[in-house]
């Protein structure tokens, strides 16, 4: 079974500032997807950003950015130029390439300060 | 174009009674999951449809819990004899995975199910 974990329950941001968000996951398959997903409080999950395993680049969507470390199965996100509207439950989230059924993280409650 | 849609947005109901949460998917999308998303367990996969296929019923967490869909778009996820940590937002979401297929899944805002 995989198993996703994030170890930070709650970070704070200031605005402007940077934050990242830890995240780990354990695997045996090869061919995976990572996903950062965004739930503010009207509960609607929001894709955020998505890193195949295949490639070593790291994902960029504006603000927003990745660390992959294969090796190390690490998956950790970068939020830049932190936004109020930045302000939600971010869940790291892990797929096989087959079905895409999702495993989450238990999510990390960031908040920004203006 | 319209989102994924589930009904009803908030459900309250005793223990014991039996409880039917409705998604409506993309349409065009054929699969669609759907995920529990407990104070005490997290978000978790339930059962996840695929065209005419079988459905993967694995996350399913007791024999209380089944899904169904119909004619490969609606589904409804029955829960019967409801017991108090039932409670919970159901999720659903779909995925298209025609020509180009995709990996995003996009979900529903959720079923807010508490049981008294």
């Amino acid at each position: 079974a995989q198993t996703v974990t994030q170890s930070q329950p709650e970070m704070s941001v200031q605005e402007a500032e940077t934050v990242t968000l830890s995240c780990t996951y354990d695997t045996s398959e090869s061919d995976y997807y990572l996903f950062w997903y965004k739930q503010p409080p009207s509960r609607q999950m929001i894709l955020v950003i998505r890193q195949e395993a295949y490639k070593q680049q790291n994902a960029t969507e504006n603000r927003f950015s990745v660390n992959f470390q294969k090796a190390a199965k690490s998956f950790s996100l970068k939020i830049s130029d932190s936004q109020l509207g930045d302000a939600a439950m971010y869940f790291c989230a892990y797929s096989r390439s087959n079905d895409y059924k999702l495993s989450f993280g238990a999510g990390t409650t960031v908040t920004v300060r203006a | 174009g319209a989102g994924v849609s589930q009904s009803p947005s908030n459900k309250v109901t005793e223990k014991g009674k039996d409880v039917e949460l409705r998604c409506d998917p993309i349409s065009g999308h054929t699969a669609l999951y759907w995920y529990r998303q407990s104070l005490g367990q997290g978000l978790e996969f339930l059962i996840y449809f695929q065209g005419n296929s079988a459905p993967d019923k694995s996350g399913l967490p007791s024999d209380r819990f089944s899904a169904e869909r119909t004619g490969g778009s609606v589904s409804t996820l029955t829960i019967q004899r409801t017991q108090q940590e039932d409670s919970a937002v159901y999720l659903c979401a779909s995925r298209f995975t025609g020509v180009d297929a995709s990996y995003e899944q996009y979900f529903g805002p959720g079923t807010r199910l508490t049981v008294t």
